[in-house]
């Protein structure tokens, strides 16, 4: 089993919110990760967005929308980058990452289509 | 500004070898962490390597542990990856990066083949 794993793609129409998911493997407590999240467009390097750990431990990217935010969902052990308002500019893959035994390990990857 | 620019990517053929630069601008490159990540053509991101600030810390990734070897020059401000007995799933675009505050370089690709 994978140490993170996200859905491999969601749909979505412009102006909706959508909710990206990055279970943690089940050994493992979301709650003791800082949980960074990553935008990468075709041909280019993954873009910063924020990191998330708890309301008192979160960053947002330098330059990085507020309608990109995150969140935790201890009941399903998995963090959430939650994009409000989306735009057609947001279509892109998304990825997860933390640190975990001495490596860092991202997660599997979404791909986000605005239709 | 931060700049992160890679050098030294190509073709290379299985068992072969490579070295790998990234010279750092912006920032007091001694004072912070650096990794190696790399993304196969099509594929997610698989993080390769992690170096300490003063490079007293190492870390690898199973995939690549006993064959590749990091290590920088802080006078000189760059990281760098020898890459060794190169395989055909080595074959990827290759960034370093300051992962927990998003600067990347833009890649430099290696690909593995006879």
């Amino acid at each position: 089993q994978a140490v993170l794993t996200q859905p491999a793609s969601l749909s979505a129409s412009p102006g909706a919110s959508a909710s990206l998911t990055c279970t943690l493997r089940s050994d493992i407590n979301v709650g003791t990760y800082r949980i960074y999240w990553y935008q990468q467009k075709p041909g280019s390097p993954p873009q910063y967005l924020l990191r998330y750990k708890s309301d008192s431990d979160k960053q947002q990217g330098s330059g990085v929308p507020s309608r990109f935010s995150g969140s935790k969902d201890a009941s399903a052990n998995a963090g959430i980058l939650l994009i409000s308002g989306l735009q057609s500019e947001d279509e892109a893959d998304y990825y997860c990452m933390i640190w975990h035994s001495s490596a860092y390990v991202f997660g599997t990857g979404t791909k986000v289509t605005v239709l | 500004e931060v700049q992160l620019v890679e050098s030294g990517g190509g073709l290379v053929q299985p068992g072969g070898s490579l070295r790998l630069s990234c010279a750092a601008s912006g920032f007091t490159f001694s004072s912070f962490e650096m990794n190696w990540v790399r993304q196969a053509p099509g594929k997610g991101l698989e993080w390769v390597s992690y170096i300490s600030g003063s490079g007293s810390t190492i870390y690898y990734a199973d995939s690549v542990k006993g064959r590749f070897t990091v290590s920088r020059d802080n006078a000189k401000n760059s990281l760098y990856l020898q890459m060794n007995s190169l395989r055909a799933e080595d074959t990827a675009v290759y960034y370093c990066a300051r992962v927990t505050v998003g600067n990347w370089g833009q890649g430099t690709l290696v690909t593995v083949s006879s």
